[in-house]
């Protein structure tokens, strides 16, 4: 099966400054790495994501980045602001059909 | 569209109970999903299905059980609760792997279950 760890488990930063998590995983047929951003007390909501074929995506200020020889991939977030305070988790798609999620981190963006 | 929904959104139960989390989405979605969120531990598979009539199970099924008759619910049933079953339960849904936003997950808001 597949196994995805994932660091830090906390993260604070302040406002305007860049965030990053890193995630790894060990199955190589993994083929697609979402993030999610869950809000206390809320349900985790998509927000970007990549599939192996690509080694960079970026959305506006999130940024998601992939290496596939290395078996890692990496959430980044530029000039936070306080409402990108949330739990994110990252997640491999093993044999198409089984989301392995990382064991989150809290980002804590201070004004 | 509602979405995914989940009932109940809270629920206690006594050790040894029964009890089914239902979950429906109005998305035509072939894939659905259970996951159990622990403290630290992120999101663990319960459960998945491809379509109606079809279930496998995930990386945490024991003591667990789904059907899928129609293309709309995905029950989750809980056997004989144990206190190791305390736990917030989402449901997830999303579109085949061959159609437009294939993979992407839509939750459920939660639904928050305790075992005593």
């Amino acid at each position: 099966g597949e196994n995805v760890e994932q660091h830090p488990s906390t993260l604070s930063v302040q406002e305007g400054d860049s965030a990053v998590i890193k995630c790894t995983y060990s199955d190589s047929a993994s083929n697609y790495f979402p993030w999610y951003k869950q809000e206390l007390g809320k349900r985790p909501q998509l927000i970007i994501d990549i599939r192996s074929n690509v080694g960079e995506k970026k959305d506006q200020r999130i940024a998601v980045t992939l290496n596939k020889t290395a078996k890692h991939f990496s959430l980044h977030i530029t000039e936070t602001q306080p409402e990108d305070s949330a739990v994110y988790f990252c997640a491999g798609l093993y044999n198409f059909n089984k989301f392995y999620f990382g064991s989150g981190t809290k980002l804590n963006v201070k004004p | 569209n509602a979405g995914v929904t989940q009932t109940p959104k809270f629920q206690v139960l006594k050790t040894g109970q029964s009890m089914t989390l239902q979950c429906a989405q109005d998305m035509n979605h072939e894939y659905m999903s259970w996951y159990r969120q622990d403290p630290g531990m992120g999101l663990r598979l319960i459960h998945y299905s491809v379509g109606a009539g079809i279930t496998d199970q995930g990386e945490v099924p024991n003591g667990y059980n789904v059907s899928r008759s129609t293309t709309e619910d995905f029950p989750l049933r809980l056997l004989s609760a144990a206190p190791s079953q305390t736990s917030v339960y989402f449901c997830a849904s999303s579109p085949s792997r061959d159609t437009a936003g294939a993979n992407v997950l839509t939750f459920g808001a939660g639904s928050r279950l305790t075992v005593l």
